[in-house]
């Protein structure tokens, strides 16, 4: 079974450029999760999806930042314009729904490794 | 305000040494999960507990959930240089919230 694939792997861009993260979550996986890692930290959550709805945006800078993910399946992350502080690790991640309130288990991709010169 | 700390955060120990990671919140959570993260790549996970006072084991790992569920701690018995990596716990509270992580090296 094909796990979470995310691209670009590594992605170099000068400030105040746009740049976009792709993301493929398992098959039949209805829950996605945009994380954000920062160097030897935790990830952080930036959005979280049920099929096509964002039910959790509340830590996502939407000044800047917006993610989509047209037709429940594949998940596009945006930011722009890119600010030096941006530079981290973009996690994608994918779980099936378990119900009762409960998290299940996280599939996480390899990330996106975004630098901001 | 980090809402799960973990201690230490940084580790370098010798090959066949034991070792503790600590994960404390002032919060319940509903279960607790462990990852475990290598360079270049995502966390995955390696045990879920559930119920307070829990102890779960995967090899040379043990896993304990807190009796009031709000704190978790991980125990390597004899380390191995594969042990190397980031590990992270997650508290469930509805949705799942990270610690900061603990950075081991093992070191042959």
């Amino acid at each position: 079974e094909a796990g979470v694939v995310q691209s670009p792997r590594y992605k170099i861009i000068e400030k105040k450029q746009p740049v976009a993260f792709w993301c493929n979550p398992i098959s039949g996986h209805n829950t996605l999760y945009w994380y954000l890692q920062n160097l030897g930290q935790g990830p952080e959550l930036l959005i979280r999806y049920e099929n096509e709805e964002a039910v959790d945006d509340s830590q996502l800078p939407k000044d800047r930042f917006s993610a989509e993910r047209l037709k429940g399946v594949d998940s596009t992350l945006k930011i722009q314009p890119a600010e030096l502080g941006d530079s981290a690790v973009y996690l994608c991640a994918s779980s099936s729904s378990r119900g009762g309130g409960s998290t299940g288990e996280l599939f996480f991709g390899e990330g996106s490794r975004l630098t901001v010169l | 305000t980090q809402l799960l700390e973990q201690s230490p955060q940084f580790l370098s120990i010798q090959e066949g040494e034991n070792l503790t990671v600590y994960c404390n919140s002032s919060s319940v959570f509903s279960s607790l999960q462990w990852y475990r993260q290598e360079p270049g790549e995502g966390p995955v996970l390696l045990v879920t507990v559930v119920t307070g006072g829990e102890v779960k084991k995967l090899k040379r790992l043990t896993f304990q959930f807190g009796d009031a569920r709000k704190d978790s701690s991980l125990h390597i018995t004899a380390a191995q240089p594969g042990d190397t990596g980031l590990y992270l716990c997650a508290g469930d509270r509805g949705k799942l919230i990270f610690g900061q992580g603990t950075e081991l090296s093992v070191k042959p």
